[in-house]
């Protein structure tokens, strides 16, 4: 079955430290992205990309980076300089013309 | 600029009631328009979605969504809850932005069902 999946669902890092969280893709889907939920915030955008190699900030990408060398993959790094890191973190996929989301299911990061 | 706002931050409704899920939008271009409902510990699923056409959409486990262009709204209605209905839910707005469509979510509503 096609879909997203996420690795690890839940991570633990130390301050100071980079981190990355993994999103693959088999759903042939041409645009990915990446979310930060936290509690009463909804859904915050932190980077998207629509096609290979190209990739665009979102509404909060500060302290975070990302990578689109492959079609399926699209994995987030958690950079040091994200000062408040803690959340849980969504990875989504859709169509070019965005008639809805894939989202995988989720990765819970805490700092220790 | 889009804009998505759930008024509710909880909603609690006795098992086998009804319940509605407020979603109001505002954007200057035309819209699609999205209900996902998450539980716990996991990601998003999509319910159901209005693209065009017939304002009355259906989704699955039961729920329906009505488009109203006048009073820009998407509400989300199910006539009789179940225990297995308590999650979040969230509406979404997508309009193009930029040259891409660009996806904004409201800040969800938690249902509780009460046994």
């Amino acid at each position: 079955d096609g879909g997203i999946t996420q690795s690890p669902k839940y991570l633990f890092r130390k301050e100071g430290q980079n981190v990355t969280l993994s999103c693959e893709q088999n759903l042939n889907h041409d645009a990915m992205y990446w979310y930060r939920q936290d509690p009463g915030q909804g859904l915050r955008l932190i980077y998207y990309s629509q096609i290979v190699n190209d990739f665009q900030k979102g509404d909060i990408a500060e302290g975070y980076s990302v990578s689109r060398e492959k079609k399926e993959s699209f994995p987030l790094t958690v950079t040091s300089a994200q000062k408040n890191p803690t959340a849980f973190y969504l990875c989504a996929s859709s169509t070019r013309q965005q008639m809805g989301y894939t989202f995988g299911s989720g990765t819970r990061l805490t700092v220790v | 600029a889009q804009s998505v706002t759930q008024l509710d931050s909880q909603v609690p409704v006795f098992e086998e009631a009804p319940v509605e899920l407020r979603c109001n939008y505002s954007s200057s271009v035309s819209v699609y328009l999205f209900w996902y409902v998450q539980y716990p510990n996991q990601g998003l699923q999509l319910l159901l979605k209005y693209l065009s056409g017939s304002t009355l959409v259906k989704g699955i486990n039961g729920f329906e969504a009505e488009f109203n262009k006048s009073q820009t709204s998407f509400h989300l209605r199910k006539p009789s809850v179940h225990i297995s209905d308590t999650a979040e839910y969230f509406c979404a707005v997508s309009a193009l932005s930029g040259g891409y469509q660009k996806v904004t979510f409201g800040t969800g509503t938690k249902l509780q069902v009460i046994p």
